[in-house]
């Protein structure tokens, strides 16, 4: 199984709603991502979870909050969000978190395409 | 921080040979990926480099240059399914970073 699986896959909310994307790995992967990708932009770091603790946090503003309740579930929190932030959010995975080589291939899954209006 | 260039589109005709290159400045290199994305989807993992050299993967090759900061993507036989656009991504340990960080990527388009 190198399968990650995002839901929702489409969300349409408004600017003061409050919605949740999930993102699920079952490869026993310890490392979990979460990327912003615009339309023809490459996909941008948000956060990083390695063995379910917040290792990176790129700037990104407090209306997302990541969760990670398990070594297989990351949780990505909405609210307040703004029209700009409409993109396709991509969840990934990789094997362990540290640094050997060969192990930090990332599984991207299927991706969430969001619009706020 | 890194910064990751690749051509931006190329355009190639079925059954041809594409080479897509990219270049990196990075402190902690510790490995380049090539992803593959076609629209609307999710990248989807082609190949690594970590050591310099040549990685074949049937019609897909990657090569790798550290000293020279430079990668390259080779499609052989082209097939119209492959236009898509190709990701370079570094993967970078000296700022802490275990995760990827992407180039902006080429948009190939084959051609009958």
């Amino acid at each position: 199984d190198t399968e990650v699986t995002q839901t929702p896959k489409h969300l349409v909310m408004g600017m003061t709603n409050k919605k949740s994307l999930k993102c699920e790995q079952h490869m026993g992967h310890r490392a979990m991502y979460w990327y912003k990708q615009k339309a023809k932009k490459p996909p941008e770091l948000m956060f990083v979870y390695s063995y379910e603790k917040l290792s990176i946090n790129e700037s990104v503003p407090s209306r997302f909050s990541p969760e990670c309740p398990n070594s297989s579930l990351l949780n990505l929190h909405l609210h307040a969000l703004q029209p700009e932030d409409s993109a396709l959010y991509l969840c990934a995975s990789s094997r362990g978190g540290g640094e050997g080589p060969g192990n930090t291939e990332a599984f991207f899954g299927q991706g969430t395409r969001l619009t706020v209006v | 921080g890194q910064n990751i260039d690749q051509p931006t589109e190329m355009t190639a005709t079925e059954g041809a040979i594409v080479q897509i290159n990219c270049t990196y400045q990075t402190s902690g290199f510790n490995g380049l990926f090539w992803y593959q994305q076609h629209a609307g989807e999710a990248p989807t993992f082609l190949s690594y480099n970590v050591l310099d050299g040549l990685e074949e993967k049937g019609r897909f090759s990657s090569f790798l240059s550290r000293s020279k900061g430079y990668s390259y993507l080779l499609l052989k036989e082209l097939q119209m399914k492959d236009s898509a656009s190709y990701l370079c991504a570094v993967r970078d340990l000296d700022t802490g970073r275990r995760a990827l960080t992407f180039g902006s990527g080429t948009r190939l388009q084959v051609q009958p």
